[in-house]
């Protein structure tokens, strides 16, 4: 069974500041790993999509990347701003079988900017 | 507005009642995605409808819980004889299905307390 887990549970930094974010999965039989944004009591906003045959993506000061064989994948945030601050999750799409269509998410990782 | 619409937003009520949840894909998604999120953890998949088939459902769909996707657009996600443990944020989700590619969407949710 696909586990997520996001480290860590919680991260506080100062504006301005480069982040990182980590998501580990146990399975690397994955097809695809989507990273979101989620506002306290909101839905999700999807931020980036990686398929399995890329190595990273990028929009804007935001840039993740998937290590499918260590069942890695980190989201880089550049200059944070408090705007960011949200809960960041992160979700596997697994490669083929049974549940092939559910994604399996993280707990998310809770970051503050702090102005 | 082109997103993923759901509605109520918020919804109370007693132990025992029926609730109803509407979901309003992006237009043109055939693929439709119900996930249910409690306080802390990541989303759980419930269900999924490719256009107006239910083509998996998850062990946490217990009897009580029924959706319906009737003409391949909206869908309905309604839990009879609600308990305390269904109090939750139901997420509505939809993609657009090409190939395997198919980043999802996610609507702002609907959560129900029952008391």
């Amino acid at each position: 069974k696909q586990e997520v887990t996001q480290i860590p549970a919680a991260l506080s930094v100062p504006e301005g500041e480069n982040l990182v974010l980590n998501c580990s999965f146990t399975d690397s039989a994955i097809y695809n790993l989507q990273w979101f944004r989620q506002d306290p009591g909101k839905g999700l906003t999807s931020l980036l999509l990686i398929q399995s045959s890329q190595r990273e993506q990028t929009s804007g000061r935001l840039n993740a990347s998937l290590d499918k064989s260590s069942g890695r994948s980190t989201l880089y945030i550049a200059a944070s701003q408090p705007g960011d601050s949200a809960t960041y999750l992160c979700a596997v799409r697994p490669y083929s079988g049974a549940g092939s269509y559910q994604l399996t998410f993280g707990k998310g990782t809770k970051l503050s900017v702090i102005p | 507005d082109t997103g993923v619409s759901q509605d109520p937003r918020h919804k109370i009520t007693k132990r025992g009642q029926n609730v109803t949840f509407r979901c309003d894909p992006i237009s043109e998604h055939n693929r439709l995605y119900w996930y249910r999120q409690t306080l802390g953890q990541g989303p759980e998949f419930l269900t999924y409808f490719q256009n107006e088939a239910q083509l998996e459902k998850s062990r946490l769909l217990s009897d009580r819980f029924s959706a319906e996707r009737p003409k391949g657009s909206f869908s309905t996600l309604e839990i009879q004889r609600t308990e305390q443990g269904d109090s939750a944020m139901y997420l509505c989700a939809s993609s657009r299905w090409t190939g395997r590619t198919g980043e999802l969407f996610f609507g702002e949710g609907s959560r129900l307390t029952v008391l």
